[in-house]
Order: C-alpha cells, then structure tokens, then sequence
C-alpha cells in the first residue's frame, strides 16, 4: 500500500508484483520528463524518460505514461525485484537548456 | 556514456571553515552545470546554475555569498560552501548536459559540526 506523511510517501510491494509510481507536476511549459532511481547516499540514477510529443514509452521492465491534459506522469516497473528498493523522483524541464526540476519522490520498498 | 566525476563524496567539517566541492565532465564539455541540494528524506533542489566564463544563476532564497560557484573552463565546476554552519549539512549534487540527457555526479555528503 502507499502512506504519505511528514516523510517521503512509500510504496511496498511484493516481490514480483507491478509497481506504479505517481508523480503530479505543474509547468505546463514542461517538454521533457524523467524518472530517476535514487539509492542511499548516491546520486540520481536514470531510468526512462519521455518528451511531451509522446503518452507511452516503454524499457526493459518500465513504462512511463504521460497525461499532459491532467498534467500527471506515471512510472511502471514489472516484476518488482528486491535491487528496486530505492527513492524515484520524476523530474521536468522546460524547453531548452534548462535545470531539471524534481518532485517530491517516491520511496519503493519491496518485499521478499 | 557521459560521466560527471564530483567530488569528494564525503566531508566533515568544522563550523566556519568554508569547503569545496569539485565536479567534473570527463569526456564532454559541459558549457552548464546545475548545484542541487537534497536534506534527508526530501527531493533534489536546484541551488543554481553555473555557467562557464560567466557569473552563476542562483535560485531564490539561495544566498550567493555563501555558496560560491565558479566554472572556469568546460569541464570544470565547483561549489564552495563558505562559512559553513550545521544547518549546510546536506547532500550536493551536480549535474551537467551532455549531448543528450542529463548525468549526475555521485554527490557528496557535508557534515558541518
């Protein structure tokens, strides 16, 4: 189940079960979306990303989806394993050479 | 793949000393650098933008003074956390832009006693 609080929202799932990550943003101006995994003490590692021209795309394992109209992004990883065990943030960017921006994240516990 | 080598992945230090953190593009030129300051259990917040031969962009609430940036060539940027007090303690990341996408570095954790 997922709880949000004072700390990061958590997600646990079983080992082998889909996970579904969500992630709201709010610039409309956003044409680039990433999802990063982060584990303890390093720094963001990617995963899959997916520029606004686009609703679907998928990886080894991951989909992101994106819903521009609700402006809302999801990240779905298959067959959970136990190395999934980390934080995901989504991040946008405006168009051109610009920072990437973060929310909040998500931190995905797995369970044996 | 493009890799940002930061560094150094820890330090300790005392309060007022002022310490220096080191990222590199090792086989890119990175024109822009982004400073990102992450505290325990929260997201990555962009600090600012350091841009080679120029004067950095620093997001708002983000005292310039305090967090010197200088990036005086291509592959080179660094932050500078001047008069460091417990409250600076947190995790710098950098990030840069290589053709595509954009690479971290690893990070590093300031502990400020």
């Amino acid at each position: 189940g997922e709880s949000v609080g004072l700390h990061l929202p958590t997600l646990s799932v079983q080992e082998g079960d889909n996970s579904i990550i969500n992630c709201a943003y709010s610039n409309s101006a956003s044409d680039y979306f990433i999802w990063y995994k982060q584990e303890s003490g390093k720094g963001p590692q990617f995963i899959i990303d997916i520029r606004s021209n686009m609703d679907k795309r998928q990886g080894q394992r991951v989909t992101v989806l994106l819903n521009k109209t609700v402006k809302h992004l999801s990240l779905q990883i298959a067959a959970t394993q136990p190395g999934d065990s980390a934080v995901y943030f989504c991040a946008e960017r405006e168009e051109g050479n610009t920072p990437l921006v973060f929310g909040k994240g998500t931190r995905l516990s797995v369970i044996a | 793949g493009a890799v940002v080598s930061q560094h150094p992945s820890w330090v300790i230090c005392k309060s007022g000393t002022s310490v220096k953190i080191e990222c590199r593009s090792l086989d890119f030129q990175a024109t822009t650098m982004f400073w990102y300051r992450q505290f325990p259990k929260q997201s990555l917040m962009l600090m600012a933008t350091s841009n080679e031969g120029s004067k950095a962009t620093y997001e708002q609430g983000v005292e310039k003074d305090k967090f010197l940036i200088n990036h005086a060539s291509l592959t080179l940027s660094t932050l500078t956390v001047t008069s460091a007090h417990p409250e600076d303690s947190s995790f710098y990341i950098c990030s840069a832009r290589p053709h595509y996408g954009y690479t971290f570095g690893s990070g590093t954790r300031l502990t400020v006693v």
